[in-house]
């Protein structure tokens, strides 16, 4: 079954350190997004893909945030200079169009210390 | 106010007993899409169920069933001869029109333990 696959599983970075998260969509679906999840809190939207650009984002989606598909395969969610407070599991996710249902990567649970 | 309300945060049963997770949403769109998703404590998301607005008719699929009523904003979630396996954090959430459906609101989750 296709599937959604982000690396790496968990990545622990110092605060102020760039990081970039990576995700391979599932090969037919045009959207994609990411979502976080502090710990024990609710999954946030962060922001949503088309057609090679930003389609949405939320208010946690600043400056320090960006996206990029650098080639056919990729999604990439890259954190320019970490606080501690984006220290979640992060999710990726990928759908075929609009409201069909996202399928969700099995995360990448960062921590900045 | 919250989009999506799972008001219970925790609940617990036996093996076997059936057990049903309530979401209540809030739009002002008439169009609109509702989502069930299982987080078990492997942390990954797990796709259960979508329902559009224009689509009442409750679903069934093996112990899972989920009853979506317009005229209270709900969208319910049952399952049946609850399992061990069950036991999981489970999500309602919501797309909705005015955004292009492009995100997912979610609930703050519903944790359901299950024990033998």
């Amino acid at each position: 079954e296709p599937e959604v696959t982000q690396t790496p599983s968990h990545q622990v970075t110092q605060m102020g350190q760039e990081v970039i998260l990576r995700c391979v969509p599932i090969s037919n679906h045009l959207y994609f997004y990411w979502y976080r999840q502090i710990l024990g809190q609710k999954v946030e939207f962060l922001v949503s893909f088309y057609n090679n650009e930003i389609s949405e984002k939320s208010e946690i989606f600043d400056d320090q945030f960006s996206v990029e598909r650098p080639d056919g395969s990729n999604f990439t969610l890259k954190i320019r200079s970490t606080k501690l407070e984006d220290s979640a599991m992060y999710f990726c996710a990928s759908s075929e169009r609009e409201g069909l249902g996202a399928f969700f990567g099995q995360g990448t649970r960062l921590t900045v210390v | 106010a919250q989009k999506v309300t799972q008001a219970q945060t925790e609940i617990s049963v036996v093996e076997k007993e059936d057990v049903t997770l309530d979401c209540v949403y809030e739009t002002r769109d008439t169009t609109y899409y509702l989502f069930w998703y299982k987080q078990p404590p492997s942390g990954e998301l797990v796709f259960l169920i979508r329902r559009n607005s224009f689509d009442e008719q409750n679903e069934i699929s093996g112990r899972y069933s989920w009853n979506f009523q317009k005229s209270t904003s709900s969208f319910n979630f049952t399952i049946t001869a609850s399992q061990v396996v069950d036991s999981a954090v489970y999500f309602c959430a919501l797309s909705e029109a005015y955004q292009g459906y492009s995100t997912l609101t979610f609930g703050k989750g519903t944790m359901l333990l299950v024990s033998p």
